[in-house]
C-alpha cells in the first residue's frame, strides 16, 4: 500500500512570511493524485491545492503553491504571505487513480505568529 | 449547496453497545470513504465504496461494518464499541478515477464518538 510521510509535526511562521511544508510518498503507481488539505481546530477538512501526477507544471492557488518532484516522490506546499487564518493542521494526501484509495500523512501543525 | 453531511455531530455510546453513524451526500459522487481520526493523528482509512463495490482495509477490525443502501447514503456500524474506538469519524466523497479533473475528496464535518 502507498504511504505518505510528513516529517514536520509542527511548523511556525511569522505573519506575512513564507513557509514550506514537506511531504514525501511511496508508490509504484504512475497515475495518482496528490493533495494538501487544511483542518482548522474542530472544523471541517478542506482542500487547499491538488496536483495530478501526469501534470508536470506545479499547481498554484493564490498564496499556495506546490513543488512536485515526481521522480523524488516529493510534494511540498509553500504558503506565501502567511495569514493568521492559515493556522491549522495540514495533511498531505495521496489518492490512487486505479482503486480510489486515499491515504494521509501524519499532518503538520502550522502556527502563525502575529 | 451540495455537500457531505454527517449525523450526529457528537455521539456518546456505552461500552459494547452497537452504534451507527450516518453520512449523506448531495454531490452524487460514486466513491464514499470512512476514516477514523484520533486526536492529532492522520485520518486512517477504514473502507471505501465505489458505487456498491465495498473495499475494506486489511487492518480494519471486524467490529467495524458499513452499509451503502444507495448513492446518497452510507453508514458506519460499530458492533461493540470499545474505549479505543473513541475518535472522530470522517466521511468523504469523490468522483472515481482515473480522471483529469475534480479529483479531490469532499469531507463532512465528522462525528465525534465518545465511549463511556
Amino acid at each position: 500500500a502507498q504511504t505518505v510521510t510528513q516529517s514536520q509535526p509542527e511548523m511556525s511562521v511569522q505573519e506575512a512570511e513564507t513557509v514550506t511544508l514537506s511531504c514525501t510518498y511511496d508508490t509504484s503507481e504512475s497515475d495518482y493524485y496528490l493533495f494538501w488539505y487544511k483542518q482548522p481546530p474542530s472544523r471541517q477538512m478542506i482542500l487547499v491545492i491538488r496536483q495530478e501526477a501526469y501534470k508536470q507544471q506545479n499547481a498554484t492557488e493564490n498564496r499556495f503553491s506546490v513543488n512536485f518532484q515526481k521522480a523524488a516522490k516529493s510534494f511540498s506546499l509553500k504558503i506565501s504571505d502567511s495569514q493568521l487564518g492559515d493556522a491549522a493542521m495540514y495533511f498531505c494526501a495521496y489518492r490512487s487513480a486505479a482503486n480510489n484509495d486515499m491515504r494521509f500523512g501524519a499532518g503538520t501543525r502550522l502556527t502563525v505568529k502575529p | 449547496d451540495a455537500m457531505v453531511i454527517q449525523n450526529p455531530r457528537y455521539q456518546v455510546t456505552q461500552f459494547g453497545k452497537p452504534v451507527t453513524l450516518s453520512c449523506s451526500q448531495t454531490l452524487n459522487h460514486n466513491v464514499m470513504y470512512w476514516y477514523q481520526q484520533k486526536s492529532s493523528q492522520a485520518p486512517k482509512l477504514l473502507f471505501h465504496y465505489y458505487d456498491k463495490d465495498f473495499n475494506n482495509e486489511a487492518d480494519t477490525p471486524d467490529n467495524f461494518q458499513s452499509r451503502r443502501p444507495n448513492t446518497s447514503f452510507c453508514f458506519l456500524d460499530i458492533r461493540s464499541p470499545g474505549l479505543g474506538d473513541a475518535a472522530m469519524y470522517l466521511c468523504a466523497t469523490s468522483q472515481p478515477g482515473p480522471r483529469i479533473d475534480n479529483t479531490e475528496a469532499f469531507f463532512g464535518q465528522g462525528t465525534r464518538l465518545t465511549v463511556v
